[in-house]
C-alpha cells in the first residue's frame, strides 16, 4: 500500500517569509509525528498527533512553528519568519497508536 | 537526550555478516529497542523491534542480552545496498508519545 508522502520535496524560500510543508499519513494511522533533521545528525522530535489533537508540542523550538491536522488526516508544518537556521530535512512519520513509525522521504528546507 | 550508545562508523565486506552493537544500559522494562537505517537522502526506514527476545526478520536479526542492557542488529549477508547510517531508539511501550530519540547512530560502510 502507499507509505507516508510528504510535499514538496524540496523548498528553497527567502528569510523571513512564510513557509507550510505537508505530510500525508498512511491510511488509517491515527499518529502522526514530525522530525526534524539538521546535516549530519539523527532526526529530532518537534511534534506528535493523536487524530485531531496535538498531544505533545514539546520539541516545536519556538513560537514561529506550528502545525494542524484539522481532520485527523492530512497533517500541514507551519514555520513563519523563517531563519537561515530553520534550514534541514523535515520528515514526517505516522503509526498505529503506540506502534512502529513509518517515515517518509522527508521535504528539504533550504532558507536563504 | 539519546538513551543509546552507538559507535560512529564500521565498515564490513560485502557478503559477510554486519554486526552492529548499541548500549542502552538505562532502559527501563517497558521499553522496546528498535532499528532503523537512513539511506542517503531518503527518510529513515524500519528494519526490526524487539523488547526481550531475540528477534529474526527477512532484513535482519535483533540480539538483546539477558539484562536488556545492549543489543546487536546482525544483517547476516550485507550488500552494498547496506551502506546506510543505522540508528538504534528506546520507546516506551505504554500510554504517551512514543516519541523516537535518535542518536547520531552508526554509519555503515559495506565494501566490495
Amino acid at each position: 500500500g502507499a507509505g507516508v508522502s510528504q510535499t514538496p520535496s524540496n523548498k528553497v524560500t527567502e528569510k523571513g517569509k512564510y513557509v507550510e510543508l505537508r505530510c500525508d499519513p498512511i491510511s488509517g494511522h491515527t499518529a502522526l509525528y514530525w522530525y526534524r533533521q539538521s546535516l549530519g545528525q539523527g532526526p529530532e522530535f518537534l511534534i506528535y498527533f493523536q487524530g485531531t489533537g496535538a498531544a505533545d508540542d514539546s520539541g516545536l523550538p519556538n513560537d514561529r512553528f506550528f502545525a494542524v491536522r484539522p481532520e485527523g488526516s492530512v497533517s500541514t508544518l507551519k514555520i513563519q519568519r523563517t531563519e537561515r537556521g530553520d534550514s534541514a530535512v523535515y520528515l514526517c512519520a505516522s503509526s498505529s497508536q503506540g506502534t512502529t513509525q513509518y517515515f517518509g522521504p522527508g521535504t528539504r528546507l533550504t532558507v536563504l | 537526550d539519546a538513551k543509546t550508545t552507538q559507535p560512529p562508523s564500521m565498515d564490513c565486506a560485502e557478503g559477510r555478516a554486519a554486526n552492529l552493537p548499541c548500549n542502552h544500559s538505562t532502559i527501563s522494562g517497558n521499553e522496546y529497542v528498535y532499528w532503523y537505517r537512513q539511506i542517503h537522502s531518503q527518510g529513515p526506514q524500519y528494519i526490526i523491534h524487539g523488547l526481550k527476545n531475540n528477534e529474526t526478520n527477512e532484513m535482519a536479526s535483533l540480539i538483546i542480552t539477558e539484562d536488556r542492557k545492549s543489543s546487536t542488529l546482525i544483517l547476516p549477508h550485507a550488500t552494498l545496498r547496506d551502506t546506510a547510517v543505522y540508528y538504534c531508539i528506546v520507546r516506551a511501550t505504554t500510554s504517551g508519545t512514543y516519541k523516537y530519540i535518535f542518536g547520531t547512530g552508526t554509519r555503515l560502510k559495506v565494501l566490495a
